[in-house]
């Protein structure tokens, strides 16, 4: 148990659905994150928030859309995706943003997502 | 583009033997380096962050820097079946956002 707790952990959609992951950390911390895994690539971060304000988007399609309502709450919205996307997507916290000495972060069990 | 390059493996290493896991990375400005570790089907976890040059040793676990070099690598003393896993290398660029590796996937052999 990480403190970083993500739902649902698998989810199969249509490309016509819309969806959503909901993350949720309780660790106090004030950055969060969702990145996405493949197989045998790197992890690819997509999104970054720093008290609840988004400081990074890296090219991500606007298929997925994030919300970050609070500092604890973190969503991945999902709509008319491609089977491409499939993969797992990871959401993670750190109590400062990003790679700083120290500065750990954690990571959520993950959500398998299927896009048939 | 600023990369951070493992070998995939799989690293098949003896129980009880040093297991070496090697990363370079391509940006002389990082200054702080993570290893994680991920189960099949579960998320990364922390093992060891280094940021000064040379040996920092934790239990089982030496991270090693070499920053003129540009690498980095995890050493496992001992190694157990439960070590086997995929570790991936974490890398900071100048923003702090951390670049990360495609992993090595490590095999303990009892």
């Amino acid at each position: 148990e990480t403190g970083v707790t993500q739902t649902p952990r698998h989810l199969v959609m249509g490309m016509t659905n819309k969806k959503s992951l909901k993350c949720e950390q309780h660790l106090g911390h004030n950055a969060m994150y969702w990145y996405k895994q493949s197989a045998k690539k790197p992890l690819e971060l997509m999104f970054v928030y720093n008290f609840k304000e988004q400081t990074e988007n890296n090219s991500v399609p606007s298929r997925f859309s994030p919300e970050c309502p609070n500092s604890s709450h973190l969503f991945l919205h999902l709509h008319t995706l491609q089977p491409e996307d499939s993969a797992l997507y990871l959401c993670a916290s750190s109590q400062d943003l990003g790679g700083r000495s120290g500065n750990t972060i954690y990571f959520g069990e993950g959500s398998w997502l299927t896009v048939v | 583009q600023k990369e951070v390059e493992q070998n995939s493996g799989p690293l098949s290493v003896p129980e009880g033997a040093i297991a070496s896991l090697n990363c370079t990375y391509s940006d002389r400005g990082s200054q702080s380096f993570f290893w994680y570790r991920q189960y099949s089907g579960k998320s990364p976890e922390l093992i060891m962050f280094i940021y000064s040059n040379g040996d920092k040793e934790d239990g089982r676990f030496t991270a090693q820097l070499n920053k003129a070099s540009q690498y980095v690598s995890l050493l496992i003393r001992d190694s157990q079946p439960s070590d086997s896993a995929t570790y991936l290398c974490a890398v900071n660029d100048s923003n702090y956002q951390l670049i990360w590796g495609a992993g090595t996937k490590l095999i303990i052999k009892p």
